[in-house]
């Protein structure tokens, strides 16, 4: 199975600041990767399809890079609504789906 | 507006069994793939399974299989999970999600349920 790995698991950042979060691949995906961001007691949210594209309704702060194994999401200028935790997930095939650990943002 | 209601968690011994509905509204149920996730307390996400539009391709984790089942029923818009054998390891809040479609391809899923918890302990 395809294993994900995101780094860093937690991070530290202000209002602001300009923040990324790695995603690692332990093989080639292509770029079938999304991004989802999670509030406590919440359900994810759809962020990037497609390692990069921005889904519909999402702040243009957001943006996602990378192909094959190695992906990052981008915070360009974190805003208060942003503190939530991340996670990516890789859709090489429809089984098996993988996430990766998540990373929480937090205020620093 | 697109809604996905799950239901029937519940605290359930070790080695019992339960099965998780979830009814969906909004969109036309029977064109997208459907997928169970779940999230134990405290933890990250860990999909479960998923099911295509007309039920003939099924595929899970694998800590799952033959354990688990999913299913849908279209003429009643409604997705399930039927969990037997089930262990304090499976112990997570399961949500329904539905497959997103985008250029004509899933990639990922685009609405979750508000999820229901399954407590699996003696």
């Amino acid at each position: 199975d395809i294993q994900m790995t995101q780094s860093p698991s937690t991070l530290s950042a202000s209002v602001g600041d300009r923040v990324t979060i790695t995603c690692r691949a332990s093989q080639s995906i292509s770029s079938w990767l999304v991004w989802y961001q999670q509030k406590p007691g919440k359900a994810p949210k759809l962020l990037i399809y497609k390692a990069s594209n921005l889904e519909s309704g999402v702040p243009s702060r957001f943006s996602g890079s990378g192909s094959g194994t190695e992906f990052t999401l981008t915070i360009s200028s974190l805003q208060p609504d942003d503190f939530a935790t991340y996670y990516c997930q890789q859709y090489n095939s429809y089984s098996p789906w993988t996430f990766g650990q998540g990373t929480k943002v937090e205020i620093k | 507006e697109v809604q996905l209601v799950e239901s029937g968690g519940d605290l359930v011994q070790p080695g019992g069994s339960l099965r998780l509905s979830c009814a969906a509204s909004g969109f036309t149920f029977s064109n997208y793939w459907m997928s169970w996730v779940r999230q134990a307390p405290g933890k990250g996400l860990e999909w479960v399974a998923n099911i295509k539009q007309d039920g003939s391709e099924k595929y899970y984790v694998d800590s799952v299989k033959g354990r688990f089942t999913i299913s849908r029923d279209n003429a009643k818009n409604s997705l399930y999970l039927q969990m037997n054998s089930l262990r304090a390891e499976d112990t997570a809040v399961y949500y329904c999600a539905r497959g997103a479609y985008r250029g004509g391809v899933v990639v990922g899923v685009d609405y979750w349920g508000q999820g229901t918890l399954v407590t699996v302990s003696s």
